[in-house]
């Protein structure tokens, strides 16, 4: 139980497209997500959190013109890279909590590795 | 503010001997602390956490870790290291008064390098 998915796994975009990422929890409700990003060989820093049907929560520094969340369904958020250029290539994790889960447990995705050329 | 320090980058240990991955933290309050450990191009995996309860915390694989409140510490450890085990392993910690607004902050990260 408690999976959490994400797609593409890989994405590779052209500078000045977007790309769209999905998070989905397969067999529980995601009240809350978290989108984090991850450079080589660092750790995850948390971009934002977004709790169903309202705005997210943008962490400092993250743009969120740029990086646009949704979180429209228990089951679905999504992350656009707006205008992606090459410094937004990043490995990019989900992240979900919610009902049916213990309140601070987290279930993470595989992840997103965003190349954009 | 809530903050997670993982000293060593990297850590190596030889099959079959015990290992040790160290982990401290600051909360304002009583902390939850969790464990996870990433293979290449993976998500994180779930080991173990801290909610309350026994200072001793087993886990996934064979994993366990001790909570010393004295210390702020909470390092991971395995009696008997595989090579499987090699990986990136993150220490996290979420602040139980929310006073960090329930966010759960990650460690930098320490290599597990285990030879044949």
């Amino acid at each position: 139980g408690a999976v959490v998915s994400q797609h593409p796994s890989w994405v590779i975009c052209k500078s000045g497209t977007s790309v769209k990422i999905e998070c989905r929890s397969l067999d529980f409700q995601a009240t809350t997500m978290f989108w984090y990003r991850q450079f080589p060989k660092q750790s995850l820093m948390l971009m934002a959190t977004s709790n169903e049907g309202s705005k997210a929560t943008y962490e400092q520094g993250v743009e969120k013109d740029k990086f646009l969340i949704n979180h429209a369904s228990l089951t679905l958020s999504t992350l656009t890279v707006t205008s992606a250029h090459p410094e937004d290539s990043s490995f990019y994790i989900c992240s979900a909590r919610g009902m049916g889960t213990t309140s601070y447990e987290q279930y993470f995705g595989p992840g997103t590795r965003l190349t954009v050329t | 503010a809530q903050s997670v320090a993982q000293p060593e980058d990297q850590v190596n240990v030889a099959e079959g001997n015990p290992l040790t991955v160290k982990c401290t933290y600051s909360v304002s309050g009583n902390p939850y602390l969790f464990w996870y450990v990433q293979y290449p191009n993976r998500g994180l995996q779930f080991l173990l956490k801290y909610i309350t309860g026994d200072n001793l915390v087993k886990g996934s694989y064979g994993f366990e870790a001790e909570f010393n409140k004295s210390q702020t510490s909470f390092h991971l450890k395995k009696p008997s290291a595989l090579v499987s085990d090699s990986a990136l392993y993150f220490c996290a910690v979420r602040d139980s008064q929310g006073t960090g607004g329930f966010k759960t902050i990650f460690g930098a990260g320490t290599r597990l390098f285990v030879k044949a």
